[in-house]
């Protein structure tokens, strides 16, 4: 079956950089685009970013564009999250999630997730 | 880039009750549109997707409707395992927003 694990959270001071991993299995990876989506103490989701299959594009939410970057290596089935300038505003649990699409519409959903890592900006 | 809004941001409910939960988009979202239920130390699970369309597996007191601008969600008879919180997510184009989430509460 689908398995996400993600992987490098911890606890980073502001201004600092951190890059999170996500391991997949169970499924042909390549094939798949896959999100990052966050959640912040006591806050909602947030989605965070998108890397198609392979890796020809890369698209972010505005609160992090241009901080954070998005990429994979289809060669280790790994997903990545690239954060530098990290504020506490992005103290979040962090989940990977893949893209699944309904027929071809076009219409893609989130059907399987990782657990989630907890990532901490904090002096 | 699209906005969704839903409403209530939160409701008391008992079990049993029907419980409807409304999501907006600040423009046309087609039927470009996925419901998720979120739980306190779990994963988020998706319920709809394609704003009507029942993810296999899940209870069939969960339903969809809506396109364009405006969609619900519908649980017809809460079940205690139902509290929650629930959020929608537009999937047109980037920026995929997500709702601020309804959370369902016991009454």
């Amino acid at each position: 079956q689908v398995q996400l694990v993600e992987s490098g959270g911890g606890v980073v001071q502001p201004g600092r950089s951190l890059r999170l991993s996500c391991a997949a299995s169970g499924f042909t990876f390549s094939t798949y685009g896959m999100h990052w989506v966050r959640q912040a103490p006591g806050k909602g989701l947030e989605w965070v970013a998108v890397i198609p299959f392979d890796g020809s594009n890369q698209y972010y939410a505005d609160s992090v564009k241009g901080r954070f970057t998005i990429s994979r290596d289809n060669s280790k089935n790994t997903l990545y999250l690239q954060m530098n300038s990290l504020n506490p505003e992005d103290t979040a649990v962090y989940y990977c999630a893949k893209g699944d699409y309904y027929d071809n519409s076009g219409i893609e959903y989130l059907q399987d997730w990782g657990q989630g890592t907890l990532v901490t900006v904090s002096s | 880039d699209i906005q969704m809004t839903q409403s209530p941001s939160s409701l008391s409910a008992s079990v049993g009750d029907r419980v409807t939960i409304t999501c907006r988009a600040s423009q046309s979202i087609a039927n470009y549109l996925n419901w998720y239920q979120h739980k306190p130390g779990t994963v988020p699970k998706l319920l709809i997707y394609a704003a009507s369309h029942l993810r296999s597996g899940v209870p069939s007191r969960f339903s969809g409707s809506g396109s364009g601008t405006e969609f619900t969600l519908t649980i017809s008879g809460l079940q205690p395992e139902d509290f929650a919180t629930y959020y929608c997510q537009h999937i047109l184009r980037t920026p995929f927003t997500f709702g601020q989430g309804t959370s369902v509460e016991i009454k």
